[in-house]
């Protein structure tokens, strides 16, 4: 049970779109189209923002998008905003009800 | 909504137990899990259990030490923790399924030290 795999950081400016990437394997993000995304505030509960590779949640806006090309998956968020500066952490379902989270990536707005 | 209760400090070895009060929606309809974030660290997955509570899932690291279970009576998930390590030392979530992990508590703070 390794970590699914996103780049440590990834930064913009306001208005900019950023895009954090996710890699795992076949076993998980590759073989099934459960993957989510999860913005964290220290402090706070995190919120999911993206599930099922590209379904939005009611009230996330729609600057959030997923995407998935084999064994990696992308969550994308354009028009850049302060308030997004987060850690953002990929999941993937792994099969037998467990899951995977990927090691975090700090998003930070210029 | 769910209240997470139950952390605490414990010595190496020891046990703690966890609990995670729901409300708001149907408990039983939902699987839940527990995910923790030691202090500097992601988020790890650590247990699952099914609606009914007759299933119940596991990470490798807490496997034979840890036990999730429900109380859909009293809308409750528990997570007992026994034979503490060090490293389990983290803030620990309650989340329910549903739309990924939809709903999630506020979190426990669980040391593990001498």
């Amino acid at each position: 049970q390794s970590a699914l795999t996103q780049p440590r950081s990834v930064s913009g400016s306001p208005g900019q779109s950023v895009t954090v990437s996710c890699t795992g394997t076949s076993s998980d993000v590759g073989g099934y189209n459960y993957v989510s995304w999860y913005q964290h505030h220290p402090g706070k509960a995190p919120k999911v923002m993206i599930y099922d590779v590209d379904q939005r949640p009611s009230g996330v806006p729609d600057r959030f998008s997923g995407s998935k090309s084999g064994n990696t998956a992308s969550l994308t968020i354009s028009g850049l905003q302060a308030e997004d500066e987060a850690d953002y952490y990929c999941c993937s379902y792994a099969g037998y009800f467990t899951l995977l989270f990927g090691g975090g990536t700090k998003v930070t707005v210029l | 909504q769910l209240l997470e209760s139950g952390g605490g400090f414990v010595q190496p070895g020891g046990s703690l137990r966890l609990s995670c009060a729901a409300s708001g929606f149907t408990f039983s309809n939902h699987v839940m899990n527990w995910v923790r974030q030691a202090p500097g660290k992601g988020l790890e997955w650590v247990s699952a259990i099914s609606g009914s509570g007759r299933d119940t899932f596991y990470a490798d690291s807490v496997k034979g030490r840890f036990t999730i279970s429900r109380d859909n009576s009293k809308s409750t998930l528990y997570l007992q923790m026994d034979t503490l390590r060090a490293e389990d030392t983290a803030l620990y979530y309650c989340a329910r399924n549903g739309g990924g992990l939809g709903v999630w508590g506020q979190g426990t703070m669980v040391t593990v030290s001498s």
